[in-house]
C-alpha cells in the first residue's frame, strides 16, 4: 500500500521568511496530493492540493510542487505570518472518490517573532 | 461554508463500555470516512463508507468497530467494548470532489 514520508517533523522560521515541507510517496498510482493544516484542537483543514497532471500550483502565499518521476511533492509558504503556526500534513491518494487518503506524519511549523 | 459537524467534542468512558461517536457530513457528499489520531501522531484511516456499505477498512477497524448511517444525515462510529488504546481523537470526514474533516471527538478511555 501507499506510504507517505514527510520531513522535517519540526520547522521553525522567522516571521516573513519562507517555509518548505517535503514529502515522498511510494505508490506510483497515486495521483492526488492534498495538504492539510491542523491547528490545536481542530480537525485537518484542506489548504491546497495538486493533481498529477500538474507540476505546480499556487494560491496566494502557498504553493505546491510535484515531481511525479521522483515521487516527491513539497509545500512552500512564503512571507510567513504568526497564524501560519500549526501542524501541516501532506497526503496522497489514487484520487477515486472512495479512496482512502494516506497521511504523512506531520510537520509542526513554528513562526518565530 | 458547509462543514462536517461532530458530537460530542469530548467523550470520557470506562474501559469495556460502548461509545457512539456522531457525525453530520456535508449534505451533498456521498462518501464518508472515519479517521483517528493518537496524540502527537499522524492521522490514520479507519473506514470508508459509500452507498450504505463499507467500501474499505483498515486493520485497526476490527470487530469492535461498526459504522452506520441511520438516517439521511447522520453517520456514526460505534466502539462496542472500548480499550485503553482506543483513546484518540476521532475525525469524521466526507467528500464530494474533495475531502473535508470535522473538528473531531476526543475519546478518553479510563
Amino acid at each position: 500500500g501507499e506510504n507517505v514520508e514527510q520531513h522535517p517533523s519540526t520547522l521553525s522560521v522567522q516571521e516573513g521568511d519562507s517555509a518548505v515541507i517535503k514529502c515522498t510517496y511510494s505508490d506510483s498510482a497515486s495521483n492526488y496530493f492534498p495538504w492539510y493544516k491542523q491547528e490545536l484542537g481542530k480537525g485537518p483543514q484542506l489548504i491546497i492540493d495538486i493533481r498529477s497532471n500538474v507540476g505546480e500550483k499556487k494560491d496566494q502565499r502557498i504553493a505546491v510542487t510535484l515531481n511525479k518521476t521522483a515521487k516527491h511533492f513539497s509545500l512552500h509558504i512564503t512571507e510567513t505570518q504568526p497564524e501560519d503556526s500549526a501542524v501541516y500534513f501532506c497526503a496522497a491518494t489514487r484520487g477515486r472518490r472512495d479512496d482512502k487518503i494516506i497521511f504523512g506524519k506531520g510537520t509542526r511549523l513554528h513562526i518565530l517573532p | 461554508e458547509p462543514e462536517v459537524t461532530q458530537t460530542p467534542s469530548h467523550q470520557v468512558t470506562q474501559m469495556g463500555q460502548e461509545v457512539i461517536l456522531r457525525c453530520v457530513p456535508i449534505s451533498n457528499h456521498l462518501y464518508f470516512y472515519w479517521y483517528r489520531q493518537i496524540l502527537g501522531q499522524k492521522v490514520e484511516f479507519l473506514v470508508s463508507f459509500y452507498n450504505n456499505e463499507i467500501s474499505e477498512k483498515s486493520e485497526i477497524f476490527d470487530d469492535q468497530f461498526s459504522v452506520e448511517r441511520p438516517d439521511g444525515s447522520n453517520f456514526t462510529l460505534k466502539i462496542r467494548s472500548t480499550k485503553l488504546e482506543d483513546s484518540a481523537m476521532y475525525f469524521c470526514a466526507s467528500s464530494g470532489e474533495k475531502l473535508f474533516f470535522g473538528s473531531g471527538t476526543q475519546l478518553s478511555v479510563l
